[in-house]
Order: C-alpha cells, then sequence, then structure tokens
C-alpha cells in the first residue's frame, strides 16, 4: 500500500471555525490533491499542488486554502467552516501529472461534520 | 452534461452472476481509470487502461477510446465484491470522476 495518511479522520467543527486537514505521503510524489465526496456528486476537486509550494485551484475551490511547503505534506485548510462543507474529504497522490500514466494513491479520508 | 457518465447507478445481483459496470466520457482522453470505494472504506485503484483489456483476478476492464467508452466486468461475484465502482477519467488539473456504481452482491 502507498503511504498516505490523513488527519484527522473525523472532525465535528461549528460554523465559522477554521479546520486545517493534513495529508501525508512517504512516496514522495510530485503531485497531491484535495478532493471532496458528496451524495450525487463524483469526487470533486478541491485543489492540487505540483510541487513545493506550486499549488492551483481546482473545480469547487471557493472557500479553501492549501499550502506545501514540504513535499510530503499537503494541507487543507476552511478558513472559516460552513454547513456546505460538511463532506467528506480525500487526499490522493501520484507521480506524474492528473495520473494519466501513473497510479493514483488516495488516503483514507476525513470526515467533517460542521455544525 | 457530465463529462463522465457510469450506468447503473445501482445494481444488485446474487452471487455468482457476471457483472457488468458501464462508463461513457464526452472528452478525448488518453487513459481512463476504474476505482473501488468499500463502504466506510478509502479508494484504490483497480486498473488504468488506454485500450484494449486488462484483467486482474476475476475483474475485467475494457475500453474503446474511439467510442469513448469502458466497462468494468466481474466474473463469479462474490459478495466481497460489494462496493462502489468509480470511473475516471484525466483533465488538465487532476481527474474527473463518475457518479460511481453502487453494486451490491447477495448471497
Amino acid at each position: 500500500d502507498a503511504g498516505i495518511t490523513q488527519s484527522p479522520r473525523h472532525k465535528v467543527t461549528e460554523t465559522g471555525t477554521p479546520v486545517t486537514l493534513r495529508c501525508h505521503q512517504t512516496e514522495n510524489h510530485r503531485y497531491m490533491y484535495w478532493y471532496r465526496q458528496d451524495p450525487g456528486h463524483g469526487l470533486r476537486l478541491i485543489h492540487y499542488s505540483y510541487g513545493v509550494k506550486d499549488t492551483d485551484k481546482g473545480e469547487v475551490s471557493d472557500g479553501y486554502s492549501v499550502s506545501r511547503s514540504k513535499t510530503e505534506d499537503f494541507l487543507l485548510t476552511l478558513e472559516s467552516a460552513t454547513s456546505s462543507q460538511t463532506s467528506v474529504y480525500f487526499c490522493a497522490i501520484s507521480d506524474v501529472r492528473s495520473g494519466l500514466t501513473g497510479e493514483l494513491f488516495f488516503g483514507e479520508g476525513s470526515r467533517l461534520t460542521v455544525l | 452534461k457530465n463529462e463522465v457518465e457510469q450506468s447503473p447507478q445501482n445494481l444488485t445481483a446474487q452471487e455468482g452472476e457476471f457483472i457488468t459496470i458501464n462508463c461513457s466520457y464526452s472528452v478525448g482522453i488518453s487513459a481512463l481509470h476504474w476505482l473501488q470505494q468499500h463502504p466506510g472504506g478509502g479508494i484504490v485503484s483497480l486498473f488504468m487502461l488506454s485500450s484494449g483489456k486488462k484483467k486482474h483476478g476475476r475483474l475485467i476492464a475494457t475500453i474503446n477510446i474511439q467510442e469513448k467508452h469502458s466497462s468494468l466486468h466481474i466474473t463469479a461475484s462474490h459478495p466481497r465484491d460489494s462496493a462502489v465502482y468509480i470511473c475516471a477519467v484525466p483533465r488538465a488539473d487532476g481527474l474527473t470522476f463518475g457518479k460511481g456504481t453502487h453494486l451490491i452482491i447477495q448471497p
């Protein structure tokens, strides 16, 4: 199994509070992604990173920010959580862009509930 | 219209049946991914294919690039195959995912 861990795995928080989810990998893969998964939707890309300090927005980036100061860590921050951000968040890593020719590895997911 | 459409959305079958899950996409691609997600669990990659067919155990994936269609087959299905199966196609900033097919195999 690929070495990718997410923390926390479960979190309940209140509207308006900041939340940070962490994705840690031991594979030295260049590309890292944050997705959210909601009923009735496929996985949707929030932000991605193509290297240390190199990040870009995905299709549902509003209300989220990311940082990648080290190859192994990719942080997702909700500056002021809202109920619409209640979701399951998945981190993924790949050694090539977009998983075009390489396998995509996923973390176990982080379930966030915003009350 | 979603770029990736899967059918059926839900499928319940008896143990031992041959299962087919379909994926159609609207964009030109160089490869397609099939993923599996067990209830409450993480997501694992089953196949990445760009042409023809791939086989792993009882799972077979096929793709027709010209017709923009892929299928995932499960032979001799077993209750442990119960999961959500997701197809995904590459885009410039990651993957676009189908909504998944929820498969239940009853003993």
